[in-house]
């Protein structure tokens, strides 16, 4: 089966570059869920799209952008990077607005800031 | 604001032996309460869920879980263990804030499990 696609999986950047992550859902799903999971901890939420609109917002800083575009895919934005954004970065998805609906995630992408 | 609590950072057991991950939950409401497993430098697998129904929810590999109204607790439990089950466990509960789609899960703090032979 389709499972939620990242990219890129790795990548290194230097402090206050930008970076680009990119997120294709499970085919079908119209939500997306970004989080980020800093070494030895639980995955915090940053941003969900529902339908190609913004639908929740939890800690994501305000270097962070992100989007859902037509085909349903998102973008994760992140500039002015510090090395405390050094993380693995999830995209999840999941389909309509039922709250019992599975959530998949990806496998994530490392970013390492240096 | 719903939040979920797992109480052990570590939890170790022998192969072949029963296996519990523990798990309390916060909610105002019905809760939808979730379990994932995260293998090292991997994504988040889902394991199992509970919604409405019966208390004994079962899922993936062997898994299942126990939702306990009274006691709040949703325990995440396997009748023999496996080496290759050893890995982080994660509980979630479901947000309900926003109508329309796009609410969140909350993560527990996540508990590791080793299964030694």
């Amino acid at each position: 089966a389709a499972g939620v696609i990242q990219s890129p999986r790795h990548l290194i950047k230097e402090k206050r570059e930008t970076a680009t992550l990119k997120c294709y859902p499970i085919p079908r799903h119209d939500t997306v869920y970004w989080y980020q999971q800093g070494p030895g901890q639980d995955p915090q939420f940053l941003i969900s799209f529902y339908e190609k609109m913004q639908s929740d917002k939890g800690s994501i800083p305000d270097r962070f952008s992100a989007q859902q575009f037509s085909d349903y895919h998102s973008e994760l934005n992140m500039s002015s990077l510090e090395l405390g954004d050094s993380a693995l970065y999830f995209c999840a998805s999941s389909t309509g607005s039922y709250d019992g609906n599975t959530i998949y995630f990806g496998e994530g992408s490392w970013l390492t800031v240096v | 604001a719903q939040s979920v609590a797992q109480p052990e950072d570590q939890v170790n057991v022998a192969e072949g032996n029963p296996l519990t991950v523990k798990c309390t939950y916060s909610v105002s409401g019905n809760p939808y309460l979730f379990w994932y497993v995260q293998y090292p430098n991997r994504g988040l697998q889902f394991l199992l869920k509970y919604i409405t129904g019966d208390n004994l929810v079962k899922g993936s590999y062997g898994f299942e879980a126990e939702f306990n109204k009274s006691q709040t607790s949703f325990h995440l439990k396997k009748p023999s263990a496996l080496v290759s089950d050893s890995a982080l466990y994660f509980c979630a509960v479901r947000d309900m804030r926003v109508a329309g789609g796009g609410n969140k899960l909350t993560f527990g703090t996540g508990t590791q499990l080793k299964v030694e032979l």
